[in-house]
């Protein structure tokens, strides 16, 4: 079983669309996060939540939602898609937010905006 | 501005050839020191964390060690599964979770 699961893999959109991508996980963590990584492959905390609260919200776009519906479950929807949201998003999730616990990533969600 | 830089941005050796990776620090109150592995079209990869100076952790062919301004990811003997992209992050006192990576380093190993 995959630990951080997140769908689509992939996903090819017109700009101006509403998209959403899902993330799971089945560690039992209290922790989960949004990481953008853009073309130069920099990774950047985008949101985090902690047992369902929104604890971390990095200068993100309000056009960029997330919702947990529960503790194993993180979404990401994004209105009014523009070419530079063209990335790839990975989920992740770790015990706790201590700053010592490592992170368990999913294995990402190629966003490209034509 | 809390900052990670990691060094050379690409390397690439030979089957054997052992060296290593740089990631230094500028940072307030770092709390831990990660490795990650990182391969094409996947998730990072969880390899090392390292909490104090002086600490070195080991695991197959990798050792990850650090000091007060930098942290250095010795590979000995790579093989071409070595070949990834390597990330350093840094954990902060305060930071609730969030982690501050470095751009990489792109490892080729070549038979």
């Amino acid at each position: 079983d995959t630990a951080v699961s997140q769908t689509p893999k992939y996903l090819v959109t017109q700009m101006g669309n509403d998209k959403s991508i899902k993330c799971e996980q089945n560690l039992g963590h209290d922790t989960m996060y949004w990481y953008k990584q853009d073309s130069k492959k920099f990774l950047k905390i985008m949101f985090s939540y902690n047992n369902k609260e929104l604890i971390i919200n990095e200068t993100v776009p309000n056009r960029f939602s997330p919702k947990s519906p529960d503790k194993a479950h993180l979404n990401l929807h994004i209105n009014s898609l523009e070419l530079g949201d063209s990335a790839v998003y990975f989920c992740a999730s770790s015990q706790s937010t201590a700053p010592w616990e490592k992170l368990f990533f999913g294995s990402g969600t190629q966003l490209s905006v034509l | 501005e809390d900052q990670v830089t990691q060094s050379p941005e690409a390397l690439r050796l030979q089957e054997g050839e052992s060296s290593s990776l740089n990631c230094s620090y500028t940072v307030s109150g770092l709390r831990g020191l990660f490795w990650y592995r990182q391969d094409p079209g996947k998730g990072p990869e969880f390899l090392f964390t390292l909490y104090s100076a002086g600490e070195e952790k080991e695991k197959e062919r990798l050792k990850a060690t650090l000091t007060k301004k930098e942290s250095f990811l010795h590979i000995t003997a790579p093989k071409p599964e070595d070949s990834a992209t390597y990330l350093c992050a840094a954990g902060l006192r305060g930071s609730q979770g969030n982690l501050i990576f470095g751009k990489g380093t792109k490892l080729s190993v070549k038979p």
